[in-house]
């Protein structure tokens, strides 16, 4: 059991690059979302899922896309990255009965230059 | 403007006494709190949380009080131990966990 994984753990892009993150679950959770960590600010959201096929806006989803093709999988995808977009980045799933306990992946760190 | 307020940075403990970290929200709606700890290089860990029919809950050594007419949270850690310190993130949601609001984090250390 192996919880919620991150791919890649590390990346350095160049501004206007893309590349997808991937998070995938293995606990069966319906509800999946995609934070960032910037210093000094706690955990933003950014996306988030509460089942398969379904994505919805969270607070900060500028320059950013997701998708939910599979129930154990949610994608966070940059189209063309910008330095403001430098951050670690985590996904969490949790259950809709459980809503409040979020389990988090070990995280990204991404450095756009 | 931040809905959700830890409006200390860090904090330091003497092992053996109790830690308190604060946090102060805007928002009358939410109606679910919960505190996270995350060590460096990991992933927030789940730690305990409050409906706001509540006032208190204790699981252990930790403790959350919940004062809805101030707005106001903390989180009680007795005895404090080495193994605490980390990053501590108060969050609270108006939707029962569809949409959580994270605050900046409070560092607690704790000196042997």
């Amino acid at each position: 059991n192996a919880g919620v994984t991150q791919t890649p753990k590390f990346r350095v892009l160049k501004t206007g690059q893309s590349m997808t993150l991937l998070c995938a679950q293995d606990m069966n959770h319906e509800y999946m979302y995609w934070y960032r960590q910037d210093p000094g600010m706690g955990l933003r959201l950014i996306h988030y899922s509460v089942g398969e096929g379904t994505t919805a806006k969270g607070e900060v989803p500028d320059g950013y896309n997701v998708s939910r093709l599979k129930k154990q999988n949610f994608l966070l995808g940059l189209e063309s990255a910008a330095p403001s977009q430098t951050s670690v980045y985590f996904c969490a799933s949790s259950h809709p009965g459980q809503a409040y306990e979020q389990y988090f992946g070990p995280g990204t760190r991404l450095t756009v230059t | 403007d931040q809905q959700v307020k830890q409006n200390s940075p860090s904090l330091s403990v003497q092992e053996g006494r109790i830690s308190i970290l604060n946090c102060d929200y805007t928002n009358s709606m939410f109606d679910y709190f919960l505190w996270y700890k995350k060590y460096p290089a990991e992933g927030p860990t789940f730690l305990i949380s409050i409906s706001s029919i509540k006032d208190k809950n204790e699981d252990g050594r930790f403790t959350v009080f919940l004062n809805k007419s101030a707005k106001h949270l903390s989180l009680h850690i007795v005895p404090s131990q080495p193994g605490d310190s980390a990053v501590y993130f108060c969050a609270a949601s108006a939707d029962y966990g569809q949409n959580f609001v994270f605050g900046p984090g409070t560092r607690l250390s704790v000196l042997p």
